[in-house]
């Protein structure tokens, strides 16, 4: 157990529709990071946050948004889905930048 | 561009054989070095990581790791595997770019164990 929780595990939904991930990072972690895994494109970065503030952006589509909230938690917004959305949707968090990043267990997608 | 590489998309080993996973990176300066591992369903654990200092480091599990900057390598090893360690492995390099220090990761390598 990494410290790292995120929630829903599962999130079946359909095109067009706007889902919340959220993510919860280790105590005194101040670093969240996002990432997609999906079979054809692999493991990428989409956005970082660090104490409240966007720090880095990945290969995040405009339809993805994100944002951390004062108690550190972040949440990864996605809207007007399409098929290729479908993924497992990663959250990480680091105490500070650079730092290990520990990673959650991650919400699966699916796009119908 | 900077990209990381390895080489092996599948390896099957017996049980009890040592094992090597080759991961190559292609980065301006010394990154961030690190070796996650994930299993069916599951997140990615850090197995271990190398920011600076020994150049081979050890990690959980028995896995070590050696950094050898003149090959860009950062190769992954274990004397003698248990079926235990049939999983997914991947490779990330941590770098400052215009992505902060995200990582970038390799396409994996899954390991297959037999009797």
């Amino acid at each position: 157990d990494s410290g790292v929780t995120q929630t829903p595990k599962h999130l079946i939904t359909a095109t067009g529709q706007r889902v919340t991930l959220r993510c919860s990072p280790r105590s005194g972690d101040l670093s969240v990071y996002w990432y997609q895994q999906s079979l054809d494109q692999g493991l990428q970065f989409l956005i970082q946050y660090y104490n409240g503030e966007e720090r880095a952006k990945g290969n995040i589509l405009e339809r993805f948004s994100a944002q951390q909230f004062p108690d550190l938690h972040s949440e990864l917004n996605l809207s007007s889905l399409e098929l290729g959305d479908s993924a497992l949707y990663f959250c990480a968090s680091s105490v500070q930048n650079p730092d290990t990043q520990y990673f959650g267990p991650g919400t699966r997608l699916t796009v119908l | 561009a900077q990209s990381v590489t390895q080489p092996d998309i599948h390896i099957t080993v017996s049980e009890g054989a040592s094992l090597e996973l080759r991961c190559n990176y292609s980065y301006g300066a010394t990154p961030y070095l690190f070796w996650y591992v994930q299993s069916p369903g599951q997140g990615l654990q850090l197995l271990l990581k190398y920011f600076s200092g020994d150049t081979l480091v050890q990690g959980i599990k028995g896995f070590e790791a050696e950094f050898k900057r003149s090959q860009s390598s950062f190769n992954l090893r274990k004397p003698s595997v248990h079926w235990s360690d049939a999983a997914e492995y991947f490779c990330a390099v941590g770098a400052n770019s215009n992505s902060g220090y995200a990582l970038n990761f390799g396409k994996g390598t899954s390991l297959l164990v037999t009797p």
